[in-house]
């Protein structure tokens, strides 16, 4: 039972290249989240899934985009990157969004745009 | 505005007490969270609050008052392996989690 995986862990991009960062979890986990963090800040909300086949706006979702074609996976895009998008990101994935629902973290992405 | 306070550091001695607060304004409330994060490391959950009171669980104890908008994590018998980070998060009324900056905690021998 692996938990919560991302891929890649580090990744250097340089200003307007474009990637993709991987989240899957193995606990048939309904809800998933993708978050920022940035330091002297809080965990940001970028964009969130309620099931297969949902995605949702966050907090801060300009720049980046999300799919969640299959349950296990959630992918957060970002088709342009720009130096205001250097972050550690994490993803997260809770049971059914209850209100005592924990969440599993990923083990987070480093992130720098030059 | 939504907004989660708590001091940005603090330090404590190994073996000793020490008690880390958040305050709390948010849109509605479903509960109160407690992480802990080290550092290059992912958060890992600690204690989940929504009733008043003291919840205890083993060297870690979590308080919370609905009326004041404040918690609190009390750490006990402080060991080393607790020089993290510590975050306070707050349930709103849209069930989504808002996020302090987080407490880091360094523990001197």
């Amino acid at each position: 039972n692996a938990g919560v995986t991302q891929t890649p862990k580090f990744r250097v991009l340089k200003t307007g290249q474009s990637m993709t960062l991987l989240c899957a979890q193995d606990m048939n986990h309904e809800y998933m989240y993708w978050y920022r963090q940035d330091p002297g800040m809080g965990l940001r909300l970028i964009h969130y899934s309620v099931g297969e086949g949902t995605t949702a706006k966050g907090e801060v979702p300009d720049g980046y985009n999300v799919s969640r074609l299959k349950k296990q996976n959630f992918l957060l895009g970002l088709e342009s990157a720009a130096p205001s998008q250097t972050s550690v990101y994490f993803c997260a994935s809770t049971l059914s969004g209850g209100a005592s629902d924990t969440q599993y973290f990923g083990p987070g992405t480093r992130l720098t745009v030059l | 505005g939504q907004n989660i306070d708590q001091p940005t550091e603090m330090t404590a001695t190994e073996g000793a007490i020490v008690q880390i607060n958040c305050t709390y304004q948010t849109s509605g409330f479903n509960g109160l969270f407690w992480y802990q994060q080290h550092a290059g490391e992912a958060p890992t959950f600690l204690s989940y609050n929504v009733l008043d009171g003291l919840e205890e669980k083993g060297r870690f104890s979590s308080f919370l008052s609905r009326s004041k908008g404040y918690s609190y994590l009390l750490l006990k018998e402080l060991q080393m392996k607790d020089s993290a980070s510590y975050l306070c998060a707050s349930l709103d009324s849209n069930y989504q989690l808002i996020w302090g900056a987080g407490t880091k905690l360094i523990i001197k021998p």
